[in-house]
């Protein structure tokens, strides 16, 4: 099983570029997030999806945009980079968000992000 | 909101010995609880959870989490490490209400030392 999977695993762009990351589930899994790792801080939500076709911001939304046109793609766009948005950017998805549903999040292997 | 603070960044143990990574969180209500452990480069995977029943929790690769109420807390316990789980450690917090949303400690980075 594929999983998660984030395309590209590694990218370089110069100040005022845009780029869109994009991230694939094959589980059929209605919940799916964007989050940026910085060092010291953890993980931090971006945005999320709980749907197709919805998307709700996360904890530090400002810079970037989403997309849930498909169930299972959530796409990532930064419209005009800046240094403050290297980091290291993570997806994942899980089937509900009711504890009950007992289903984890599932995390991708993360797109590696340097902005110069 | 809720929040949740890793009290170590850096945790250095001899393998074999058993180790304990502390784990404390804040929130006005009812919590879920985990322990999700990264290998380097790599996402992160869903070692155990807390969600109701007992306080005990065991998970995968050997390790067990409590979840003690009154202290706020949720530590994760091993009683003897390998090399093989030198990682890094988050815990997470979700609640009752919002609960598509995990917010994440900032990580213990545990080093096993041979």
């Amino acid at each position: 099983n594929a999983g998660v999977t984030q395309t590209p695993k590694f990218r370089v762009l110069k100040t005022g570029q845009s780029m869109t990351l994009l991230c694939a589930q094959d589980m059929n899994h209605e919940y799916m997030y964007w989050y940026r790792q910085d060092p010291g801080m953890g993980l931090r939500l971006i945005h999320y999806s709980v749907g197709e076709g919805t998307t709700a911001k996360g904890e530090v939304p400002d810079g970037y945009n989403v997309s849930r046109l498909k169930k299972q793609n959530f796409l990532l766009g930064l419209e005009s980079a800046a240094p403050s948005q290297t980091s290291v950017y993570f997806c994942a998805s899980s089937f509900g968000a009711a504890p009950t549903s007992n289903q984890p999040q599932h995390f991708g292997d993360g797109t590696r992000l340097s902005i110069l | 909101a809720q929040s949740v603070t890793q009290l170590d960044s850096q945790v250095p143990v001899f393998e074999e010995a058993p180790v304990e990574l502390r784990c404390n969180y804040s929130s006005s209500v009812s919590v879920y609880l985990f322990w999700y452990v990264q290998y380097p480069n790599q996402g992160l995977q869903l070692l155990l959870k807390y969600l109701s029943g007992s306080t005990l929790v065991k998970g995968i690769n050997g390790f067990e989490a409590e979840f003690n109420k009154s202290q706020t807390s949720f530590h994760l316990r091993k009683p003897s490490v390998h090399i093989s789980d030198t990682a890094e450690y988050f815990c997470a917090v979700s609640t009752l209400f919002g609960n598509e949303k995990l917010t994440f400690g900032t990580g213990t980075r545990l080093t096993i030392i041979p």
